[in-house]
């Protein structure tokens, strides 16, 4: 049962123009989401959280919006630099403090 | 900025062998965790420990599965009897809380010929 997926495996963009990755849930019950970014034979490093309480939360050049409503999140990365090339996964938690992951986007940005 | 430390880096064992991956998590944390990768696919949650206890685990956590943490510092997974599909990337992570942002070791890359 996949409860958060990213159905797009891998985008390409263009340095200095938008990236944007998708994600979506099923779980209602979800109130907190997170994106994570990965570099091959590293960890994920934490990025940017928000709220359900929240349809926005921005910090520098990574802007996370939520509608509830769709059950969906998009990460925004304004403006794209080659290194934000990576892997990004977002995350989600409900009140059993089990964060679940999607399956991953691999962001290419080209120079 | 603290960190959590996983080792070894680097494990390889043969079908059957038991290994135990170690995991120092950050200090003020209370919750702790066990992640897997299989190459090329998601981050699966294993496990998630709270308060010297297990508070869920995923169904790939079988019998063959155990976490300890030891002492006041060191958090422990340990497969008893390694399979092939065992191969993975594990990482461990801790948070605070449970509600803020989880963080992860660098990982152990576990190979099971």
């Amino acid at each position: 049962d996949q409860q958060v997926k990213q159905n797009s495996p891998s985008l390409s963009v263009q340095e200095g123009r938008i990236s944007i990755l998708n994600c979506d849930y099923t779980n209602s019950m979800f109130d907190y989401f997170l994106w994570y970014k990965k570099y091959p034979a590293e960890g994920p490093t934490f990025l940017i959280s928000i709220s359900s309480i929240k349809d926005k939360n921005e910090d520098g050049r990574f802007t996370v919006f939520l509608n509830k409503s769709a059950k969906h999140l998009s990460l925004h990365i304004v403006p794209s630099q080659p290194g934000d090339s990576a892997v990004y996964f977002c995350a989600a938690i409900s009140g059993t403090y089990k964060y679940i992951f999607g399956t991953g986007t691999r962001l290419k940005v080209l120079a | 900025e603290p960190e959590v430390t996983q080792t070894p880096s680097h494990q390889v064992t043969q079908m059957g062998q038991e290994v135990i991956l170690r995991c120092v998590p950050i200090s003020n944390h209370l919750y702790f965790y066990w992640y897997r990768q299989i190459l090329g696919q998601k981050v699966e949650f294993l496990v998630s420990f709270y308060n010297n206890e297990i508070s869920e685990k995923s169904e790939i956590f079988d019998d063959q599965f155990s976490v300890e943490r030891p002492d006041g510092s060191n958090f422990t997974l340990k497969i008893r009897s390694t399979k092939l599909e065992d191969s993975a990337m594990y990482f461990c992570a801790s948070s605070r809380d449970g509600r803020e942002k989880l963080f992860f070791g660098s990982g152990t890359q576990l190979s099971v010929l």
